[in-house]
């Protein structure tokens, strides 16, 4: 079976720089992605990770590391919108993305 | 110019009724699906389809029934609605060409809640 897993919900301040994890176990891997859900929203694609390494898009940047079976989504200089919903998700070539749990991130004045 | 539209946004309805949500991408993807998005706001797959075939039914009860008219278009019936089936209902498309490059664009979501 698929398994991933993140924390249910993370508090950061304005400003400041925040990592939410995530873990998996899937048959099959072919890359991490990283989605944003706002309240009552659609999920949006933030970033993708096929390879080992980080990937910098602005003030979010994505980690994977293939042999620990772990990525991370970092976002730096939170501002009041980045509090949203993020979701891991893994594209296991099945042609449909398994998503995590995802982490509630809130972001405090 | 929405690029996945689906409808209606809101559905509120009796157990044992039948209802249908629509979908449609604009994108030109060969690709899409309706995933289940519950309280929790697990996001779950149910249906994938690829160029109006489909490819993956993650065994979901047979009183849901998707059809993709042509390759834009994948509608969600629903037979016999139970309680448990209250929850938001994403469509969503992708050209999903090799894997590993799948990016999914979806749909605002049909929040659908069973009295």
């Amino acid at each position: 079976g698929q398994s991933l897993e993140q924390p249910s919900e993370v508090t950061a301040v304005e400003g400041a720089i925040v990592q939410i994890n995530c873990t998996y176990q899937t048959s099959g891997f072919y890359g991490l992605s990283w989605y944003q859900q706002h309240d009552g929203g659609a999920p949006t694609f933030l970033s993708y990770n096929g390879l080992d390494g980080l990937e910098e898009t602005g003030r979010f940047s994505s980690f994977l590391s293939r042999s620990d079976s772990y990525g991370y989504l970092l976002l730096q200089e939170l501002q009041m919108k980045d509090s949203a919903s993020y979701f891991c998700a893994v594209d296991t070539g099945r042609r449909a993305l398994t998503f995590g749990s995802g982490t509630r991130l809130q972001v405090q004045p | 110019d929405t690029a996945v539209s689906q409808t209606p946004k809101y559905l509120v309805t009796q157990m044992g009724n039948d209802k249908s949500i629509k979908c449609e991408q604009n994108l030109g993807h060969d690709t899409m699906y309706w995933y289940k998005q519950d309280s929790k706001k697990f996001l779950k797959i149910m249906f994938s389809y690829n160029n109006k075939e489909l490819i993956i039914n993650e065994t979901v009860p047979n009183r849901f029934s998707p059809k993709s008219p042509d390759k834009a278009h994948l509608n969600l019936h629903i037979n016999s609605l139970e309680l448990g089936d209250s929850a938001v209902y994403f469509c969503a498309s992708s050209d999903a060409g090799e894997p590993g490059a799948n990016v999914l664009t979806f749909g605002a979501g049909s929040r659908l809640t069973v009295l």
